[in-house]
């Protein structure tokens, strides 16, 4: 059975730093092929792909957000981390994680974890 | 830049009948790469299907995908009641660049 669930702050400064960690079980991310992305869901709004990382640990950005995210991943924790600069109150929202079998969707989800950038 | 239009926006239907759900992308893409997903309130979403018509595991075949170049469907043949909800398109781009749509609401009528 493949898990993933998402951990980090619930509140943000404006201009902090978010670290976000997904912690997975059910699959390697040592097999080829596989990727671990990361989407977020503004309230009430559509989702959001932010960045994936690859198990040759290839990495893909968002284009209009590669400045301010950095993607990393400890296979022997089987865990991946995002980064986010800068936060902004337009940042607000449910962040996720989620597997990728074949790298080109998203079999499995976490449940997500809001996070509010407020001052 | 590329994007993905859904239509229609909100679709309301009855339990029981057929619901056709747009998916239109402003350049020809490959159906290898397109995918469905289904999410309710306060929950992640779900894939539905891959490959533009392939069912991920357990979907109900009720559920059923199609097209090409830059027209794409999600066809759900009868509604039931656990199958209100948004639904999302996806593809997995040039550049390993993921883009969703911007969702249809499926709602009871």
């Amino acid at each position: 059975q493949i898990t993933l669930k998402e951990s980090g702050p619930t509140l943000v400064k404006p201009t902090q730093t978010l670290t976000l960690t997904c912690m997975f079980s059910g699959f390697s991310l040592s097999t080829s092929g596989v990727g671990v992305g990361w989407i977020r869901q503004p309230p009430g709004k559509a989702l959001e792909w932010l960045a994936l990382i690859y198990w040759d640990d290839d990495k893909r950005y968002r284009p209009s957000l590669k400045s301010r995210l950095t993607i990393t991943k400890d296979t022997s924790k089987n865990q991946v981390v995002l980064t986010m600069t800068n936060m902004d109150p337009v940042d607000t929202a449910t962040y996720y994680c989620a597997h990728s079998p074949s790298s080109s969707s998203y079999a499995n989800w976490g449940q997500g974890t809001l996070v509010t950038v407020s001052s | 830049e590329f994007v993905l239009a859904q239509s229609p926006g909100t679709l309301s239907l009855s339990p029981g009948e057929r619901a056709t759900l747009s998916c239109r992308a402003s350049q020809s893409i490959s159906s290898d790469y397109l995918a469905w997903y289904q999410q309710k309130p306060g929950q992640a979403p779900r894939l539905l299907i891959y490959g533009a018509s392939s069912r991920a595991i357990g979907i109900p075949d009720r559920f059923g995908g199609s097209g090409s170049g830059t027209d794409f469907t999600l066809t759900i043949s009868r509604l039931e009641p656990e199958d209100f909800a948004v639904y999302y398109c996806q593809y997995y781009g040039t550049s390993a660049i993921f883009t969703f749509g911007p969702g249809t609401k499926v709602d009871i009528k």
